[in-house]
C-alpha cells in the first residue's frame, strides 16, 4: 500500500492567492482527517470526514478554510484567500475505523508571503 | 472541550538516560489515547492504550495509561540520539470519535 498522499510536498504563495491541497487516503480507510502544525500551536485538528461525510469542521479557522470528500480516494483543503498566518504544515491522515489508529501523509508546507 | 495537556514542552537529555513523558486529557466518554513519534515529516504510531494499567511495551520504549486521573506516561530507558523527536499524544472520544493531538513533547538526546 502507498500509505496516504499528499500534494504537492511544498508550496509557496503570495497572500491573496487561492491555495489547494489534496489528500489520497489508503484505500478501505473510512475515515479521513485535516491537521495543521505550527510551532505555536502543535497538531490542531481542522476537519474530520467518515465515509465522505464531514462529521466536524469545528476547527477550520475561518470561512476562507473550505474541504471536500468527494468520494472515498480523495479530500481537498482549500484556502481562499490565502493569508500570511495561514503558514504551516497541513497533514491529511486516514483511518480504518473508529477506535483504530491514524496513518499521516508526508504533509504540505505552505508558505504565504 | 476535549483537551490533552502535555508535559514538559521540550527536554533535554543524555544518550543513557531515562525520560518519562507525561499526557493528561479531558474528553467526553474516553475511547482510546495513542501516541505518536515525530521525525521530520509525519507521526508515526507507538502505541495505543485503551485499559487502565495495562503496560504497553515496545523495546525500550513502554506505555501505561490510568483512566481514573486521566493520565498516561511514555518512557524511553537508555535513551540513543536516534530518539530525539517530537511525541505527540492524543487521545479520541466516543463524543465524536475526532482523535485530537497534545502540543508534544520536544525532545533533544545528546551524545
Amino acid at each position: 500500500d502507498a500509505g496516504v498522499i499528499q500534494s504537492p510536498r511544498h508550496e509557496v504563495t503570495e497572500m491573496g492567492q487561492e491555495v489547494t491541497l489534496r489528500c489520497k487516503p489508503i484505500s478501505g480507510h473510512n475515515s479521513l482527517f485535516w491537521y495543521r502544525q505550527t510551532m505555536m500551536r502543535g497538531l490542531e485538528l481542522l476537519i474530520y470526514f467518515n465515509n465522505n461525510v464531514p462529521i466536524d469542521d469545528s476547527g477550520m479557522p475561518e470561512d476562507r478554510f473550505s474541504a471536500k470528500m468527494p468520494n472515498a480516494s480523495f479530500s481537498t483543503l482549500k484556502i481562499q484567500p490565502s493569508e500570511p498566518r495561514d503558514s504551516a504544515v497541513y497533514f491529511c491522515a486516514s483511518r480504518r475505523d473508529r477506535g483504530e489508529k491514524l496513518f499521516f501523509g508526508s504533509g504540505t508546507q505552505l508558505s504565504v508571503l | 472541550e476535549d483537551k490533552v495537556v502535555q508535559s514538559p514542552l521540550s527536554l533535554v537529555v543524555h544518550e543513557g538516560d531515562t525520560v518519562t513523558l507525561n499526557c493528561s486529557y479531558e474528553v467526553t466518554n474516553f475511547r482510546s489515547l495513542l501516541w505518536y513519534k515525530q521525525e521530520k515529516k509525519a507521526p508515526t504510531f507507538l502505541f495505543m492504550l485503551t485499559s487502565s494499567g495495562i503496560e504497553k511495551k515496545s523495546g525500550r520504549l513502554s506505555s501505561i495509561l490510568d483512566k481514573k486521573e486521566l493520565f498516561s506516561i511514555l518512557n524511553i530507558t537508555a535513551t540513543q540520539t536516534g530518539d530525539s523527536a517530537i511525541y505527540l499524544c492524543a487521545v479520541e472520544g466516543t463524543g465524536g470519535f475526532k482523535t485530537i493531538f497534545g502540543a508534544g513533547t520536544r525532545l533533544f538526546v545528546k551524545a
